[in-house]
């Protein structure tokens, strides 16, 4: 039992390029999502899905895409890449509202955008 | 507008020494109230929660918060801090919004002294 994972765990990109965060959970979560972490602002909610092919937008939607194409997977997509977008992003996932059901993260994909 | 504010960025304390940390939020109602950590380089991990009830919550780790609704405030508290209790620690709110997700304050981080 893995829990949430998140690949990769360190990325470097140039302005302009595109690519994608992977996150995947093996507990059988219905709710997953995408959270930034930027010095003393906290995590802010990206994008959430509650259930495979529906997806919301969160807080700081712009400039990523998700899609949920399975229980398993969250992917997050950058698609033109922007030093504001620099920061480090953890996957969530509970298997119901954050009101009443534990959030399990996973261990962060740090992003640097030059 | 919702919010949850964590006044102090950074706090050391001595092993053995007492802990608080202080978390206020800004709600219409008495939202449903969080403590996580993060270890460095890690995710984040529930330390306890307050939905209703009794004001004084324990959680893992030997830590304990209590709610104050006067003063809209749910400060976390630790007896005697030990050297692993070092970390990041971020309160969080929820109040039903449609996303169904957790609004964090901005984090403070807890360097110990040996």
């Amino acid at each position: 039992n893995a829990g949430v994972t998140q690949t990769p765990k360190f990325q470097v990109l140039k302005t302009g390029q595109s690519m994608t965060l992977q996150c995947a959970q093996d507990m059988n979560h219905e709710y997953m999502s995408w959270y930034r972490q930027d010095p003393g602002m906290g995590l802010r909610l990206i994008h959430y899905s509650v259930g495979a092919g529906i997806t919301d937008q969160g807080e700081v939607p712009n400039g990523y895409n998700v899609s949920r194409s399975t229980t398993e997977d969250f992917p997050l997509r950058l698609l033109s890449a922007a030093p504001s977008q620099t920061s480090v992003y953890f996957c969530a996932s509970s298997s119901g509202g954050a009101a009443y059901n534990e959030q399990f993260f996973g261990p962060g994909t740090r992003l640097t955008v030059l | 507008a919702q919010s949850v504010t964590q006044p102090d960025i950074h706090i050391t304390v001595s092993e053995g020494a007492s802990l608080e940390l202080r978390c206020n939020y800004s709600y219409g109602a008495t939202p449903y109230l969080f403590w996580y950590v993060q270890s460095p380089g890690q995710g984040l991990q529930l330390l306890l929660k307050y939905f209703s009830g009794d004001t004084l919550v324990q959680g893992i780790k030997g830590f304990e918060a209590e709610f104050k609704r006067s003063q809209s405030s749910f400060n976390l508290r630790k007896p005697s801090v030990h050297w692993s209790d070092a970390a990041e620690y971020f309160c969080a709110a929820f109040e039903g919004n449609a996303g169904n997700m957790l609004t964090f304050g901005g984090g403070t981080r807890l360097m110990v002294k040996p």
